[in-house]
């Protein structure tokens, strides 16, 4: 059971390049997440989606896409990348509510950097 | 909306010593969960203990245990017996139990780190 998968785990980008994170469940979850971690700040809520075909901004989502077509898969996009980007990015996924006692599992981070 | 907050941005123990993490947090709701995840240096989020606000029993695994007071607002962490793979960040985390939305997200607080000095 591989739980959540990201790719890449490493990145270093221009200014001004594009690129997607990828993220895979393999757990049936409704619920997926991206979550960016800042140095020595807690994680923040960038987009979710509580099903296929359905995404929602989070806190901080600008300069950020998403989309959700399968149950499996929530990929984010960085458009035009600033260095405000730097930071380590968690993709997660749950069940909704009481269904699973409310957990979160997370990915192993994607470390993006912005030269 | 709701808020987490973790008041010590660092602490040290010594090994086989006892140290508590403190955290508060506030809500309107009356149904949810607090979690306190462990950041080790490889990164990975790993849920340490769980608290459904409807239990009163404060929650325990092996050497962790939670010091929940719901009328507070208060989920303090106590590690017992600390040990050197105890030394992470550690993350105190609100989710609310409504269905729907937004409301699952979880909302973390900045984050303790926790040295263990042997």
């Amino acid at each position: 059971n591989a739980g959540v998968t990201q790719t890449p785990k490493f990145r270093i980008l221009k200014i001004g390049q594009s690129m997607t994170l990828q993220c895979t469940q393999d757990m049936n979850h409704n619920y997926m997440y991206w979550y960016r971690q800042d140095p020595g700040m807690g994680l923040k809520l960038i987009y979710y989606s509580v099903g296929a075909g359905i995404t929602d901004k989070g806190e901080v989502p600008n300069g950020y896409n998403v989309s959700r077509s399968t149950t499996e898969d929530f990929p984010l996009r960085l458009e035009l990348a600033a260095p405000s980007q730097t930071s380590v990015y968690f993709c997660a996924s749950s069940y909704p509510g009481q269904g699973a006692a409310g957990e979160l599992f997370f990915g192993e981070g994607s470390r993006l950097t912005v030269l | 909306a709701q808020t987490v907050t973790q008041s010590q941005p660092e602490m040290s123990v010594q090994e086989a010593e006892t140290v508590t993490l403190s955290c508060t947090y506030d809500t309107s709701e009356s149904d949810y969960y607090l979690f306190w995840y462990k950041q080790p240096p490889s990164r990975q989020m790993i849920l340490v203990i769980r608290q459904e606000a409807y239990k009163q029993q404060n929650a325990t695994e092996n050497r962790f245990s939670v010091n929940f007071q719901k009328a507070a607002k208060s989920f303090s962490l106590k590690i017992s017996d600390s040990q050197l793979g105890d030394a992470a960040m550690y993350f105190c985390a609100y989710r609310s139990a409504l269905y729907g939305g937004a409301t699952n997200k979880l909302i973390f607080g900045t984050g303790t780190l926790l040295a263990v000095q042997p």
